[in-house]
């Protein structure tokens, strides 16, 4: 069955620096996603992508993040100037269509900042 | 805006116990429901989804129905195994209107169960 995959698994990185989390979709889905889990707490939503564009964005979404699909396969979360509170697992989904549709996860990228 | 309530865990049954973990969503219009799990060092799983009230969600022996007078979806099922040991997460998902996807999110309940 197709999987949605991430890389790296776990990143560790000094607080100021930037950091990119990559993503491989599923091959035949068309909208994307991001999502981050601080520990002990709820998962929560970053961004939706389609298109090549920003479809909505959560307020947490600010100028320090960005999102790219720089070619048909992956796509990439860069979160520029990591803060300590950046610290969190960050989850990348995909799904066929918007409506109804399942979102598939990865296993997730574990982000430690120092 | 959306939000989704789970109960309190973590919850620890034996072996062949029943299950029941509550979930319930407040939400504007007709929000899609999902449970999803995660098992030890792995991803969000899909285990099983309802689109519309009084649907029933069925996946590996678990249940859910969709409940809109009582803005719920309850998961169940009625022998757990040691397997089935992992975190257990309700989430809504209205799309529509300027809404492309955001799935919301309940807490999470651990789960874990002792032979």
């Amino acid at each position: 069955e197709p999987e949605v995959t991430q890389t790296p698994s776990h990143q560790v990185t000094q607080m100021g620096q930037e950091v990119i989390l990559r993503c491989v979709p599923i091959s035949n889905h068309l909208y994307f996603y991001w999502y981050r889990q601080i520990l002990g707490q709820k998962v929560e939503f970053l961004v939706s992508f389609y298109n090549n564009e920003i479809s909505e964005k959560s307020e947490i979404f600010d100028d320090q993040f960005s999102v790219e699909r720089p070619d048909g396969s992956n796509f990439t979360l860069k979160i520029r100037s990591t803060k300590l509170e950046d610290s969190a697992m960050y989850f990348c989904a995909s799904s066929p269509g918007y409506s109804n549709q399942p979102q598939h996860f990865g296993d997730g990228t574990r982000l430690s900042i120092l | 805006g959306d939000s989704v309530t789970q109960m309190e865990g973590p919850v620890t049954l034996s072996e062949e116990a029943f299950l029941t973990i509550n979930c319930t969503y407040t939400a504007t219009g007709y929000p899609s429901l999902f449970w999803y799990v995660q098992y030890p060092g792995e991803g969000l799983q899909l285990l099983l989804k309802a689109t519309k009230a009084d649907d029933k969600g069925s996946n590996k022996g678990f249940e859910a129905t969709y409940r809109k007078e009582t803005t719920s979806f309850h998961l169940e099922k009625g022998s757990v195994q040691v397997s089935d040991s992992a975190v257990y997460f309700c989430a809504s998902l209205n799309a529509g209107g300027t809404s492309y996807g955001k799935l919301t999110f309940g807490q999470g309940t651990i789960l874990t169960v002792h032979p």
